[in-house]
């Protein structure tokens, strides 16, 4: 199964500034998807990005709050942009290896913002 | 190394029967588990969870059984139904208070009428 490298691991920022998540797999994938895990553990996907294409972005996330880059099958970036403090949360990124392969999280992002 | 594992990567059980999905860890540390449900183009959703304090958790046609010594935990699902049918993740994590949680890679279960 890949292997996904999250970075950074934590982060206490600013209000107003903001943050760069970045993952990194080890193999090409088509779908990476970034998620919000909140409190109650539950977890809430952000969007997905598809290399070559925009993210598409559930409802609730827009993409001046969240923008996300993915220039190629290995790599993607989650910014979260002039941040507050209920942006506070663990982010994390995911990848599914094909249409019925398994899945792969990323170690998370423990995000606060004061 | 993957701390957590679902060496099952799809499963097929009959409309009616039980569905046995199983987790390992080797992680020690980890005292907090949770299994989600997701649905394609969805994320996931939180289904079950317990705490290693105690052994199982059972809510409506979901039990989740943990065997610490063994560092297994299973989820059992009876009957199973077809709208079952979905990827279902577990995941552990050191605490419950919004900590850092560590998934496994997912089974795919199909439930067949």
């Amino acid at each position: 199964s890949a292997v996904i490298s999250q970075k950074p691991s934590r982060d206490i920022c600013q209000r107003g500034t903001s943050l760069t998540i970045q993952c990194q797999v080890d193999s090409q994938v088509t779908m990476m998807f970034w998620y919000r895990q909140q409190p109650g553990q539950s977890l809430t996907l952000i969007a997905t990005a598809n290399q070559g294409s925009e993210a598409t972005y559930e409802s609730g996330f827009v993409i001046d709050k969240f923008p996300i880059s993915r220039p190629n099958l290995t790599f993607s970036t989650l910014t979260v942009s002039n941040m507050s403090p209920e942006d506070s949360s663990i982010y994390l990124c995911s990848v599914e290896e094909g249409a019925l392969g398994g899945y792969t999280f990323g170690s998370g992002t423990r995000l606060t913002v004061v | 190394d993957q701390q957590v594992k679902q060496n099952s990567p799809s499963l097929s059980v009959q409309e009616g029967r039980i569905s046995i999905l199983n987790c390992d860890y080797t992680n020690s540390m980890f005292d907090y588990f949770l299994w989600y449900k997701k649905y394609p183009a969805e994320g996931p959703t939180f289904l079950i969870s317990i705490s290693s304090i105690k052994d199982k958790n059972e809510d409506g046609r979901f039990t989740v059984f943990l065997n610490k010594s063994a560092k297994h935990l299973s989820l059992h699902i009876v009957p199973s139904q077809p709208g079952d049918s979905a990827v279902y993740f577990c995941a552990a994590s050191v605490g419950n208070a919004g900590n850092m949680l560590t998934f496994g890679g997912g089974t795919r279960l199909m439930v067949k009428p």
